[in-house]
This record gives C-alpha cells, sequence and structure tokens, in this order.
C-alpha cells in the first residue's frame, strides 16, 4: 500500500528564516512519482514540482528547493528566506507509474499549514 | 491560462437535501477528480472518471456518487446530505498521458459545504 506522512502539522517562522517541510513516503512500486503542492488561502492547489523515483537530483528553483532521497523515502522542501506569501499550506503526494491509466490517482499526505510571520 | 471551475465556493444545506456539486474543466483532460479535505486529514479521493461515463471508486466513496456525461463536467452527488459531509470538496483534472501516473493535477477553488 502506498502511503504519505507529512509528520509537521503547523509551523511558524519570522520571515527571512529557512524551513524546511518533511515528507516521508512508503511504497513498493519501483516506479512512482512525487509532488508538491501549495495552498494559499485562496483554497486553490498549486502544483510546485515532480520528481520520478528514477531521478534522485535536488532541484532549486528560486528560494524553493526539494531534496528526493530514496534510501530514506523522504522528499522534502526547503524554503530560504521565507516571505509572508509562502504562508499556506503544503502537501506532499505520491503516485504510482501503471501500465495502464487508472487515472493519475494521487495519495496525498496531511499537509503542513506554514505561517510567516512579518 | 487553464481552468478548473466549481459551481460554487460556498454552500449551507440541510440534512436530507439532495446536493449536486459540478467542476468544469477547460483543459480537454481526460482524467477527473472529486476529493474532500478536512483538518489533519488532508485530501481524501473520492470518487474520479478517466473517461466519460467512465467512473471509479476512490478511498471514501460511501454516500457519494458521480456523474460524467461531457468530457469537460463531473458532477459530484450527495444522495441525502449529513452533517458528516460538512466540509471542502475540491475537483482537480489531468491529462492521460504516458507515462501513467507522471501527469500533475490542476485544482479548482474548492466548495466549502456545511451541511445542517
Amino acid at each position: 500500500a502506498q502511503k504519505v506522512t507529512q509528520a509537521q502539522t503547523e509551523i511558524s517562522v519570522v520571515e527571512k528564516e529557512d524551513v524546511t517541510l518533511d515528507c516521508v513516503y512508503e511504497t513498493r512500486d519501483t516506479t512512482y512519482y512525487l509532488f508538491w503542492y501549495k495552498q494559499p488561502p485562496s483554497g486553490e492547489l498549486v502544483f510546485l514540482i515532480r520528481r520520478n523515483s528514477f531521478d534522485e537530483q535536488n532541484e532549486i528553483s528560486g528560494r524553493y528547493s526539494w531534496n528526493f532521497q530514496k534510501s530514506t523515502s523522504s522528499f522534502n522542501f526547503t524554503i530560504t528566506a521565507s516571505q509572508v506569501v509562502d504562508s499556506a499550506v503544503y502537501f506532499c503526494a505520491l503516485s504510482r507509474g501503471t501500465l495502464n491509466n487508472q487515472g493519475g490517482k494521487l495519495i496525498f499526505g496531511q499537509g503542513t499549514e506554514l505561517s510567516v510571520k512579518p | 491560462d487553464v481552468k478548473v471551475t466549481q459551481s460554487s465556493r460556498y454552500l449551507v444545506k440541510r440534512t436530507g437535501e439532495k446536493v449536486f456539486l459540478e467542476c468544469v474543466q477547460d483543459m480537454d483532460h481526460e482524467n477527473m477528480f472529486w476529493y474532500r479535505q478536512d483538518p489533519g486529514l488532508g485530501l481524501r479521493l473520492i470518487y474520479f472518471s478517466y473517461d466519460v461515463k467512465m467512473k471509479e471508486k476512490g478511498d471514501i466513496p460511501e454516500g457519494y456518487s458521480v456523474s460524467r456525461e461531457k468530457k469537460e463536467r463531473f458532477s459530484l452527488i450527495l444522495e441525502s446530505a449529513s452533517t458528516n459531509q460538512t466540509s471542502m470538496y475540491l475537483c482537480a483534472s489531468s491529462l492521460s498521458r504516458t507515462p501513467y501516473g507522471y501527469n500533475e493535477q490542476f485544482f479548482g477553488p474548492g466548495t466549502r459545504l456545511t451541511v445542517l
């Protein structure tokens, strides 16, 4: 069975601090995809990044970076020099790589609510 | 600009009422999904559809049904609303292209349903 765990329910930081959001996943598949989504107060989830199970390269996009480690089944997300606009709920999710279309189902973690205070 | 729209942002219904939540996407996506979001539980899949008139149960289908008569529209139906169905409902869509599982989902703004 697949499972995604985000152990941090809420995190509060002061602007300009660095913050890391943890994500641990469970799967027996060899091919799978990991995602991060951001849900701002407006409610609409926004896609941030996707990694496939064969690509363990870390990725950086501006102030955002992602660390994928298969050895620890983790896909952590770091925001450098956080800003108030980063305040949101962040979700980590997992999908299976399948041979047929099963709809691309996502298994979501519980979400981490990040509050960045000025 | 890709768009998933939901018929209402806020909805208040009474116990026992039949409730329709509508979702429309303009991206010609094959896959569509309905989730409910509750604090501490993340997003849980209710139903999904990978083609017109096709539907599959998700993790929590009890008390819900769905309809997909046209590719762009996916409806969630609460046959007899109950207070434990008070929640945020999110619709999403995605392409169905190989490699399967690869394509990200695009989400609507959500409908916050309160059942009294």
